[in-house]
């Protein structure tokens, strides 16, 4: 079946830091790849999003490519903030499929 | 855009009482919606998927006449946790989307319930 898999966590930076963190899937057919960032105490927000191989999804400074044949979507963000510290969800969607497969988190947090 | 709601966002019942939390698509009509646990620093796991008018499907090893689904309105989709015991407690979210599209799902800001 299809999943994702993310580096483990926890991941601390210091602000102005670069960040990757690492996503990688298996999936049949042609997913859309997804990152989430959820805050404490609360629910998921969509970050960023690419639907087809080589497109490049971006928001607030981070960014991540969809990579098919390394089937890769790494986070990426030139220089991290302490307000981006949260966990970070990497996901597909499969072609007709209705659910979202995540992957198991990864929390940052950024030191000032 | 895609906003998302849950009411409530947090609640404490006694062993044994029934518990509804609702999902509301603000600004879009949530075609499917999909409610989920949380255990402390997982990841989240699917409980059932809801199509408007439609009974839930629920995954493998939730007990759906523990966990009822309603998915009333393109708007609203309920779960109740009925005869809730302290092993219920949890961090519930829900999502919904509009159509097949691309899969995004928009997430609700989540209820955490405590079972005494």
């Amino acid at each position: 079946g299809d999943s994702v898999t993310q580096m483990e966590g926890p991941v601390t930076l210091s602000e102005e830091a670069f960040l990757t963190i690492n996503c990688t899937y298996t999936a049949t057919g042609y997913p859309s790849l997804f990152w989430y960032v959820q805050y404490p105490g609360e629910g998921l927000q969509l970050l960023l999003k690419a639907t087809k191989a080589d497109d490049k999804g971006s928001n607030k400074g981070f960014e991540a490519t969809y990579r098919k044949e390394t089937t890769s979507f790494h986070l990426e963000k030139g220089s991290v903030q302490v307000s981006d510290s949260a966990v970070y969800f990497c996901a597909l969607s499969d072609q007709g499929a209705q659910k979202l497969v995540f992957g198991q988190g990864t929390r940052l947090t950024i030191n000032p | 855009g895609a906003v998302v709601s849950q009411h409530p966002s947090r609640v404490i019942c006694k062993s044994g009482t029934s518990v509804k939390i609702e999902c509301r698509s603000l600004d879009f009509q949530a075609t499917t919606m999909f409610w989920y646990r949380q255990f402390p620093k997982q990841s989240l796991m699917l409980m059932a998927t809801s199509n408007e008018g439609s009974k839930a499907t629920y995954e493998q090893g939730v007990e759906k006449d523990k966990f009822l689904i309603n998915h009333a309105s393109l708007t609203l989709s309920t779960l109740t946790v009925t005869s809730a015991h302290p092993e219920d407690s949890s961090f519930y979210i829900c999502s919904a989307r509009w159509g097949a599209g691309d899969g995004t799902q928009y997430f609700g800001p989540g209820t955490r319930l405590l079972v005494l």
